[in-house]
């Protein structure tokens, strides 16, 4: 079974920073991988999405980077602003199933 | 993107009642849908797996004679869940596949439960 750890749980970070975000998985069978962005109390916002033929996707200052032999992806934040203070979820798609990270708490201080 | 809508998105009940969650994909059809749920800062977890035409596949531990899934439809998938307990509060998303194993998020529903 697929098991998704995401690594730091929380980070608190001053504005300006670049950050890394952490995401592992157990199975290197996927078919693709997705961060996601979820505010609190609110549902999911589609970050980036990473095909298993792919190594990294980028939108605008987010670039995530996919590494499937070693079950590894990250998500690289440049220039953080306080309206990045989200949850961020990593998620590897299998066949037919998705299975989520739990998360890691992104504040950004002004 | 795809859209993917999801009614209600909160609601409230009593102790002992039934509630029925919509998931629509508004744009395209989906042969498969997905139901998940999210307690209080945790990660969502996947309850069951909707085919159109077929009985839903639930995980382990999801009780499915309390969370009634029926997908009637290439566009609808509904969530019942029945004799709604306190301990069944929690966010409820689902979400369409697509092609390319892509999933569709709705924008979840938060159920209360007295």
């Amino acid at each position: 079974k697929q098991e998704v750890t995401q690594i730091p749980a929380a980070l608190s970070v001053p504005e300006g920073e670049n950050l890394v975000l952490n995401c592992s998985f157990t199975d290197s069978a996927i078919y693709n991988l997705q961060w996601f962005r979820q505010d609190p109390g609110k549902g999911l916002t589609s970050l980036l999405l990473i095909q298993s033929s792919q190594r990294e996707q980028t939108s605008g200052r987010l670039n995530a980077s996919l590494d499937k032999s070693s079950g590894r992806s990250t998500l690289y934040i440049a220039a953080s602003q306080p309206g990045d203070s989200a949850t961020y979820l990593c998620a590897v798609g299998g066949n037919n199933d998705m299975r989520f990270g739990a998360g890691t708490r992104l504040t950004v201080k002004p | 993107g795809a859209v993917v809508s999801q009614h209600p998105s909160w609601v409230i009940c009593k102790s002992g009642t039934s509630v029925k969650i919509e998931c629509r994909s508004l744009d395209f059809q989906a042969t498969t849908m997905f139901w998940y749920r999210q307690f209080p800062k945790q990660s969502l977890m996947l309850m069951a797996t909707s085919n159109e035409g077929s009985k839903a596949t639930y995980e382990q531990g999801v009780e499915k004679d309390k969370f009634l899934i029926n997908h009637a439809s290439l566009t609808l998938s509904t969530l019942t869940v029945t004799s709604a307990h306190p301990e069944d509060s929690s966010f409820y998303i689902c979400s369409a596949l697509l092609l390319y194993n892509e999933q569709f998020f709705g924008p979840g529903t938060r159920l209360t439960v007295l």
